[in-house]
């Protein structure tokens, strides 16, 4: 079984301040996703990293995927009010036919204006 | 709106009933997966289809459900004899291959008192 652990668990910060999200696990991954989540909603894609030691950049926010390809980091510059929301990370594995993501336990994230 | 679509948004049921959801994946998109998602948790795959073939089943999937696909567009998911562990956010994605990105539904919010 693929377990990915997300740290935070939770984490309320003041606006404009910079945080980090981090995204581990012992098993190594095709590809990793970010998603974020609105309450009573479906997640949305974010990002997806594929290739070890990638660095994706979307706005104030910078993905990193391990050289391992087996964690990945979600640093937020500068954050503002509308970032708040549930972080996800999603590994999948394209083995046998093997084509379900795997999610992380999420990072709740608050921005305090 | 040409996204992934699921109804009911949220159903409340008596221990013991049985309930189905639907789910409409975007036209077109060859692959649908369901997952759930319990409070303070990332959601978890529980079974996928590829048309109307179903590929892959968790060991979360227990004989109390069943999904189907019959016409590989829309599908179903049906619990019978709910049990109060089951209430949950029940959330289906699709996609147009296995490069692509899974797009998520609003999914359905089941309480079983």
């Amino acid at each position: 079984t693929q377990l990915l652990e997300q740290s935070p668990q939770f984490l309320s910060i003041q606006e404009g301040e910079n945080l980090t999200v981090y995204c581990n696990s012992s098993s190594v991954f095709s590809s990793l996703q970010w998603y974020r989540q609105e309450p009573g909603e479906g997640p949305v894609l974010l990002v997806t990293v594929v290739t070890g030691g990638e660095v994706k950049k979307l706005k104030r926010l910078t993905f990193q995927f391990g050289d391992a390809r087996k964690d990945s980091s979600l640093h937020i510059t500068a954050a503002q009010p509308g970032d708040t929301g549930l972080y996800l990370c999603a590994g999948e594995l394209r083995d046998f036919g093997n084509e379900k993501l795997t999610f992380g336990t999420g990072t709740r994230l608050t921005i305090i204006p | 709106d040409t996204g992934v679509s699921q109804n009911p948004r949220h159903k409340i049921t008596k221990r013991g009933q049985n309930v189905t959801f639907r789910c409409d994946p975007i036209s077109e998109h060859n692959r649908l997966y369901w997952y759930r998602q319990t409070l303070g948790q990332g959601p978890e795959f529980l079974t996928y289809f590829q048309n109307e073939a179903q590929l892959e089943k968790s060991r979360l999937l227990s004989d109390r459900f069943s999904a189907e696909r019959p016409k590989g567009s829309f599908s179903t998911l049906e619990i019978q004899r709910t049990e109060q562990g089951d209430s949950a956010m029940y959330l289906c994605a699709s996609r147009r291959g296995v490069d692509n990105e899974q797009f998520f539904g609003p999914g359905t919010r089941l309480t079983v008192l």
